[in-house]
Formats: structure tokens, sequence, C-alpha cells
């Protein structure tokens, strides 16, 4: 079975620029999760998508990031502008539970996106 | 609101024990735990639902306190391969606001 799949695995961009960053979950996995890790720290949720509708992104800054989930598969998480403190890994997770209220959702990490931010 | 673990930091010798403690403020529904090998993703060990139940997983089990709001991860007769940062991961009483704690990191020494 595949794994989720993150691209790209590095990126180096200047404060201000715009960046994009995309995630492939396990094929059927209806839950799809991202987050920020900062050096030294545990990863914080972003945004949690249930098939291609969102279940919490409470702690997404949404004046500078935002994220889809076109047809309940692949997701793009996009930062414009950037700053400084968004150096971090970007992590993505899927689950296979479908319904995200059910305290089951085992959670598949892809590799991240280590973003750095000049 | 995210947990608390303590300790921070561990360093053991193989094949000595350790114990991770995660502790939240509010009323849990569950809590998971996942091992990060520096430079890697976050890797499922398990979940223990509310109900106090202990989950094992070779020489890793953990239990819950489900009144404490507490859970505790053991490990016993640690190899070289335990050697990572451990975070726990809460879900709120209905299973909802997953927040990961902020990691306990544990090195084994040959």
């Amino acid at each position: 079975e595949a794994g989720v799949a993150q691209s790209p695995r590095y990126k180096i961009i200047e404060k201000r620029q715009s960046v994009a960053f995309w995630c492939n979950p396990i094929s059927g996995h209806a839950t799809l999760y991202w987050y920020q890790q900062i050096l030294g720290q545990g990863p914080k949720l972003l945004i949690q998508f249930q098939n291609n509708g969102v279940v919490d992104d409470s702690q997404l800054p949404k004046d500078r990031f935002s994220a889809e989930r076109l047809k309940g598969v692949d997701s793009t998480l996009k930062i414009q502008p950037a700053k400084l403190e968004d150096s971090a890994v970007y992590l993505c997770a899927s689950s296979p539970n479908g319904d995200p209220f059910l305290a089951k959702n085992i959670q598949y990490f892809g590799a991240g996106t280590r973003l750095s931010v000049l | 609101q995210q947990p608390v673990q303590s300790p921070q930091a561990v360093i053991l010798r193989e094949g000595e024990d350790a114990v991770i403690n995660c502790s939240s403020s509010k009323a849990l529904y569950s809590v998971h735990w996942y091992r990060q090998k520096h430079g890697e993703a976050p890797v499922f060990l398990m979940i223990l639902l509310k109900g106090g139940e202990q989950k094992g997983h070779e020489k890793i089990s953990a239990s819950f306190n489900e009144k404490k709001q507490q859970s505790s991860l053991y490990l016993t007769a640690s190899q070289l391969s335990y050697s990572g940062t451990y975070f726990c991961g809460t879900e709120g009483h209905y299973g909802q606001n997953f927040v990961f704690g902020p990691g306990t990191r544990l090195s084994v020494l040959p």
C-alpha cells in the first residue's frame, strides 16, 4: 500500500513570496490533516478535511494560509505572503476512518515539506 | 489546549526502562502515541480510548486514566531503535480537536 505522498520535500523562498504544498493521501482515506511543525515542537494542526469538507480550521491563519481538497482526494496548502515565522516542516496525514467524531483516527503521515523563509 | 508531557527528555542505556507521561486539563476521549525519529514523519504507536485500558505493542505499552486525564507510555528493556521523540495526541470529549503534546526526546545509548 502506497503511503502519503507530499511534494516538494524542500522549499526555500523569500518573505512575502507565495508557496504551495501538495499532498496525496493513502487511497480510500476520508480524513486529511495538514500540520505545521516548528523545530523542537509538536505538530500543530492547521486544518482537517473530511472528504472535501472542512472539519476544523480553527488554527489556520486565514489571512495568509489557504487549503483545499478537491474531489475529496488530493489537497494543496498555500501560503501567501510568507513570513519568516512560517519556516517549518509542513506535514500531511490521512486517516481511514470516515467519521471524524469516532476516536479511532489513526493518522498516517507523509515525509513532510521543509519550508525555509529567508 | 495542548497536553503536557514529562519528562522533556530522557537518556537511557540499552535494556533500561522508561515512562513518559501525558496529562491534559480537559476531559479526554482518547489518547494517541506517536514516535518521530529525527528528520522523519511521526509514526503511530497506539491509541487508548477512555476506560482506563492498557494497550501493548511488543515491549511498549500504555495506560489511560480517564478520571485523571492522564496517560503513560511504558518502554521496557529499551532498544537503540527506541530513540526518537515521543508525542502524545489528545482528542476532546467527542473525538474532536486533536492536539499533539510538545514531545519527549528519548535517547537510548549502547
